[in-house]
């Protein structure tokens, strides 16, 4: 059974950074790209950011670009998203998202808050 | 990046009664291998979303039968045969052909 465990957000202060981490398990982490999905209050679902399998292609979101890298660790398989700069707007549950087959989220992690306010 | 647009945003149901949500895609979803990368995910307050459909009409394992997904081109169409108390939740599509992939607004579906 594939389990997917989310931790680091919190409250952040505008201007701050953070990172997310996502630890999956059950399935072979090295062999699929992993992703990053937001939902911000009231709003709907978001991309923000995939990588491929050894981290070498890496596509964000045009809006998020200069402010939030996605990256991966194969030897602990974890999958990070680290944000800077943060903004009000960021304000949402961060959810790492698993497409183990093409164009499709086969996975889902239970999401981690992120809380941008003074 | 291509705006996907559902239809209605919110849809009042009545128990046992069919429903159907709409999406449309601002460009082709075909990709170059010959697939329509449009799914469906269902998703509850609290909950992680959940996918119903890949592919437009391929049933996730443990979906119920009452929920199919058919459509082509730029048009496809998520049809709940007989509403449950169970389905009450916002329903999104996403299109997974061209980078970023991207949501609908979502659905938000109720009694």
């Amino acid at each position: 059974e594939v389990q997917v465990v989310e931790s680091g957000g919190g409250l952040v202060q505008p201007g701050g950074s953070l990172r997310l981490s996502c630890v999956p398990s059950g399935f072979s982490f090295n062999a699929y790209w992993m992703g990053w999905v937001r939902q911000a209050p009231g709003k709907g679902l978001e991309w923000v950011a995939i990588v491929n399998q050894d981290g070498g292609e890496r596509f964000y979101v045009d809006s998020l670009k200069g402010r939030f890298s996605i990256s991966r660790d194969n030897a602990k398989n974890s999958l990070y998203l680290s944000a800077y700069n943060l903004r009000a707007d960021d304000t949402a549950v961060y959810y790492c998202a698993i497409p183990t087959s093409i164009g499709t989220v086969d996975y889902w992690g239970q999401g981690t808050q992120v809380t941008v306010s003074s | 990046d291509v705006m996907m647009t559902q239809s209605p945003l919110s849809l009042p149901v009545t128990l046992g009664q069919p429903a159907s949500i709409s999406c449309r895609s601002s460009q082709s979803l075909v990709s170059s291998d010959g697939n329509i990368y449009l799914n469906w995910f269902q998703h509850r307050p609290g909950h992680s979303p959940r996918r119903l459909i890949y592919r437009v009409s391929d049933r996730e394992s443990g979906v119920p039968d009452r929920f199919s997904g058919s459509g082509s081109g730029t048009d496809f169409t998520l049809k709940i045969s007989r509403v449950e108390p169970e389905d009450v939740a916002f329903y999104y599509c996403m299109q997974g052909t061209h980078w970023p992939w991207t949501f609908g607004q979502g659905t938000k579906v109720d009694i």
